[in-house]
């Protein structure tokens, strides 16, 4: 089976930088998903990682150890706009295809 | 280039009716993932097709089935639906032969089931 890992909700502060935990277990692995879901919309692709270290894209960096079973996505100088959910997926080694989310944590900026 | 969509964005139904969605992939994505997102449970898989064929499918009972049609379109339908079958219908396509194979997702059919 597949678990996954991440805290509920989250609260930072704008200019700031925050990091969003998740572990993992499944039975296997083929890379790792972090997605971006503003509220009442789809969510949105941020970040891929399948192999071991740092992916930086912009403000947003993910980070990933596969033998931890653990990623983290930063965030750096928050913007109001960044208040959002923040999903992190998992997608399995013998079924390619089938990706699974965690429940997701929110975080909200504050000014 | 279009992105997902989906029909009905919203719709209401009583206990026991049964309802269909559909979902249109990019164009040239031939993978369609559904998922159902709730308050309590987040984004829970639900169903994979990939030309014409499920290749995966997640926990639910199988009142929960779905189809592919040869333009990759594709459609879930929910039979005797209860209360608990209220949420957000996410679709999502993907093309994996190219890139990270991530999944771009259509804004989802929101259910309510009274």
């Amino acid at each position: 089976g597949q678990n996954i890992d991440q805290p509920t909700e989250m609260t930072a502060t704008e200019g700031a930088i925050v990091q969003i935990n998740c572990t993992y277990q499944t039975s296997g692995f083929n890379g790792l998903f972090w997605y971006q879901q503003h509220a009442g919309e789809a969510p949105t692709f941020l970040s891929y990682n399948v192999l071991d270290g740092l992916e930086e894209k912009g403000r947003f960096s993910s980070f990933l150890s596969r033998s931890k079973g653990y990623s983290y996505l930063l965030l750096k100088e928050l913007q109001m706009k960044d208040s959002a959910s923040y999903l992190c997926a998992v997608r399995d080694l013998g079924s390619a295809s089938k990706i699974i989310f965690g429940s997701g944590t929110r975080l909200s900026i504050r000014p | 280039k279009a992105g997902v969509t989906q029909t009905p964005r919203y719709l209401i139904k009583t206990r026991g009716q049964q309802v269909t969605l559909s979902c249109s992939p990019i164009s040239g994505h031939r993978s369609v993932s559904w998922y159902q997102q709730t308050p309590g449970q987040g984004l829970q898989f639900l169903f994979e097709y990939f030309s014409e064929t499920q290749r995966n499918k997640g926990n639910f009972p199988g009142r929960f089935s779905g189809r592919q049609f040869s333009n990759s379109r594709s459609e879930m339908n929910v039979s005797t639906l209860e209360l608990g079958d209220s949420a957000l219908y996410l679709c999502a396509s993907t093309r994996r032969d190219i890139g990270t194979g991530e999944l771009f997702f259509g804004e989802g059919s929101r259910l309510t089931v009274l």
